[in-house]
């Protein structure tokens, strides 16, 4: 069965520094692997999203993943964070079938 | 354009009752999805429609709760005699197709059952 593992509930960090998310993921068969971002009382917004080619992926805001499938990891990085930036993130694969299965979220909190 | 739109966006009910949430998916949008998210979790997969089909209803919690797509595009959500932990936000999703075009999320229905 697919997992999906956020190894950070709560990331806090101070406004301009760099910043990743991680996370880990477990599948036996091919995967797509997407961040979103959700922001109060809000649905969850699409970052960016690894189908297959370059590893290295470039989503909005400045954020960008990299696909590393031997450690099965697909960690989220910023290279300077903003205030803005202030929302719950969420690793989610789906494996081809019907379901997309989502980890726990990461709080990520930018402080000034 | 338009995006996926909920509704109602809150509902507060008595246990036992019956409710009924409502998704707009994106004009055109083949798939449809609908999640569960408890306080400080992520979705969870309740179930599958493709235009008016269901083809993966495997994570609805139990026969209490139903799903339906008529006509391949407004969905509803039934959820029959609530319980407390019932208590989530629902969301919609839909996308163009499956298995790799992300989902457009709506804003969820904040549900609580008293």
């Amino acid at each position: 069965a697919q997992s999906v593992t956020q190894l950070d509930s709560q990331v806090p960090v101070f406004e301009e520094a760099p910043v990743e998310l991680r996370c880990n993921y477990s599948s036996s068969v091919s995967v797509y692997l997407f961040w979103y971002v959700q922001y109060p009382n809000q649905g969850l917004q699409l970052l960016l999203k690894y189908l297959s080619g370059s590893t290295l992926v470039k989503g909005i805001n400045g954020f960008e993943a990299e696909f590393n499938k031997s450690q099965t990891s697909f960690h989220l990085r910023k290279p300077s964070v903003h205030i803005s930036d202030t929302a719950e993130y969420f690793c989610a694969v789906h494996t081809g079938g019907f379901k997309t299965i989502f980890g726990a979220g990461t709080r990520l909190f930018v402080k000034a | 354009g338009a995006g996926v739109s909920q509704s109602p966006r809150y509902k507060v009910a008595k246990r036992g009752q019956d409710v009924a949430l409502r998704c707009d998916p994106i004009s055109g949008h083949v798939s449809l999805f609908w999640y569960q998210q408890a306080l400080g979790q992520g979705p969870e997969f309740l179930t599958y429609f493709q235009n008016e089909a269901q083809l993966d209803k495997s994570g609805l919690p139990s026969d209490r709760f139903f799903a339906e797509r008529p006509e391949g595009s407004v969905s509803t959500l039934k959820i029959q005699r609530t319980q407390q932990e019932d208590s989530a936000v629902y969301l919609c999703a839909s996308s163009l197709e499956i298995p790799n075009q992300p989902q457009h999320f709506g804003d969820g229905t904040r549900l609580s059952i008293l």
